[in-house]
């Protein structure tokens, strides 16, 4: 069965920094491009990057240039969003998806999701 | 940079066509991805590459583009469709942004 599983929720202060992970089964991470996407609350999706887990090639949102790290651990089919010195505005729930294969060829659209991590930022 | 309008709300009555709209100056190069999304679940994709919809999602839903817009047709729409929905496309150097969001209300 493919999956994405995220690490859990976590609440932290403003100025840290947060790390979520995101764990591939039932398929080889290194084959896809893997995207984040977060929702604030009562706000819209909001796309932030995407990694190509196979040779670390990274693409973020403009606005989050140079705050946030996409990095691969690929022996554990694992990647991970790191955000630095957060705000009470990266409070989220940040997902985890699936996009195209790195073979070329367009995407077929974000089709496998994780569950979700909850970030609360607060003092 | 590189933006995707929605219309923030559609209303229709159970049975009816449900079209949303997203205007990009972009879409007439890129593809566009359409979304559905329920509170507490994670996004599904309902469409992708404009018009081609994966397994397992019902025919109801279709796209259609044209020129710098795209659209989401739900027909016959049902309750269980009440959601909403985000278009999602990349620009010419792989960045990708999401719409605004439409939702969707069946009264």
């Amino acid at each position: 069965q493919l999956q994405l599983v995220q690490s859990g929720a976590e609440v932290k202060k403003p100025g840290t920094s947060v790390k979520v992970s995101c764990q591939a089964y039932g398929f080889t991470l290194t084959d896809y491009f893997i995207h984040w996407v977060r929702q604030a609350p009562g706000q819209g999706l909001e796309w932030l990057a995407w990694i190509n887990p196979n040779n670390g090639d990274l693409r973020f949102g403009q606005k989050f240039h140079g705050r946030i790290t996409v990095s691969r651990d690929t022996p554990f089919n694992t990647v991970s969003l790191e955000v630095r010195s957060v705000t009470s505005d990266d409070t989220a729930v940040y997902f985890c998806a699936r996009g195209g294969t790195i073979y070329g060829g367009s995407s077929n659209g974000l089709d496998v999701w994780g569950q979700g991590t909850t970030i609360t930022v607060s003092s | 940079s590189f933006e995707l309008t929605q219309p923030p709300s559609v209303s229709v009555s159970p049975g009816q066509t449900a079209w949303i709209t997203c205007s990009g100056d972009a879409l007439p190069k890129q593809y566009a991805y359409w979304y559905q999304h329920k509170p507490g679940q994670a996004p599904l994709l309902i469409i992708y590459k404009d018009i081609e919809r994966p397994l397992g999602i019902p025919e109801r839903f279709s796209g259609s583009t044209s020129g710098t817009t795209v659209t989401l047709m739900i027909t016959g729409v049902q309750a269980e469709d009440e959601a909403d929905y985000y278009c999602h496309s990349s620009d010419s150097n792989d960045v990708w942004v999401f719409g605004g969001g439409t939702k969707l209300t069946v009264l």
